[in-house]
């Protein structure tokens, strides 16, 4: 069984950094492309990175570039997604996906980590 | 980037009554579009992929259509456990983009 879990959400300041990992399990790692999709409060979803199965492609949405960067580390079969000066426009319900093959679509997700944003 | 719009943005329907959510693309997305559905305090589930093949273990009463821009997720008769924001999403194109959601409820 596909076992997605997400770690190291938390209350962060404004400008700070968190690093989030997503534990995975029940599956072959290194054999898919992994993402991130994010929900703030009130709002709908948000792909926020994607990363390929060797980890040498990775995608990101504008509103993240060049703030979050996403890796994995196949040695503990773990997706990582660091965020470095953070915004309350960040806070949310982050979301670590697999598809069933391919990049895409994700059959396969956590349950989620929570990042809040404020001072 | 594609913009993806749902409508209505909030559906209300009775159970087993019929429910037809609207995604629209900005541009052409093929075929390549999925449906998913979200409850509060739980993983999204996926739906539908391919714009009409229901993902594993969905049951028969949601079904897909569409291509191009236009495209429709039908939940023919609905249960109660079926109450919940559905949302579309494009994988055609990076950025990937999710439509605003459908609240369907009671």
């Amino acid at each position: 069984e596909v076992q997605l879990l997400e770690s190291g959400g938390g209350l962060v300041q404004p400008g700070g950094s968190l690093r989030l990992s997503c534990a995975a399990s029940g599956f072959t790692f290194s054999n898919y492309a992994m993402s991130w999709v994010r929900q703030a409060p009130g709002k709908g979803l948000e792909w926020v990175s994607s990363i390929s199965d060797t980890g040498a492609t990775t995608y990101y949405a504008d509103s993240v570039k060049g703030r979050f960067t996403i890796s994995r580390d196949t040695s503990k079969n773990t997706l990582n997604l660091q965020m470095n000066s953070l915004t309350p426009e960040d806070t949310a319900v982050y979301y670590c996906a697999r598809a069933t093959s391919g990049w895409h679509p994700w059959a396969s997700w956590g349950q989620g980590t929570l990042v809040t944003v404020s001072s | 980037e594609r913009v993806m719009t749902q409508s209505p943005a909030t559906l209300s329907v009775s159970p087993g009554e019929r429910a037809t959510l609207s995604c629209r693309a900005s541009q052409s997305v093929s075929s390549n579009l999925a449906w998913y559905q979200h409850k509060p305090g739980q993983a999204p589930r996926l739906l539908i992929y391919g714009a009409s093949t229901r993902a594993t273990g969905i049951p028969a009463r949601f079904s897909g259509s569409g291509s191009g821009t236009e495209f429709t997720l039908t939940i023919s008769s609905l249960q109660s456990e079926d109450f919940a924001v559905y949302y579309c999403q494009q994988y055609n194109n990076w950025p990937l983009t999710f439509g605003g959601g459908t609240t369907v409820e009671i």
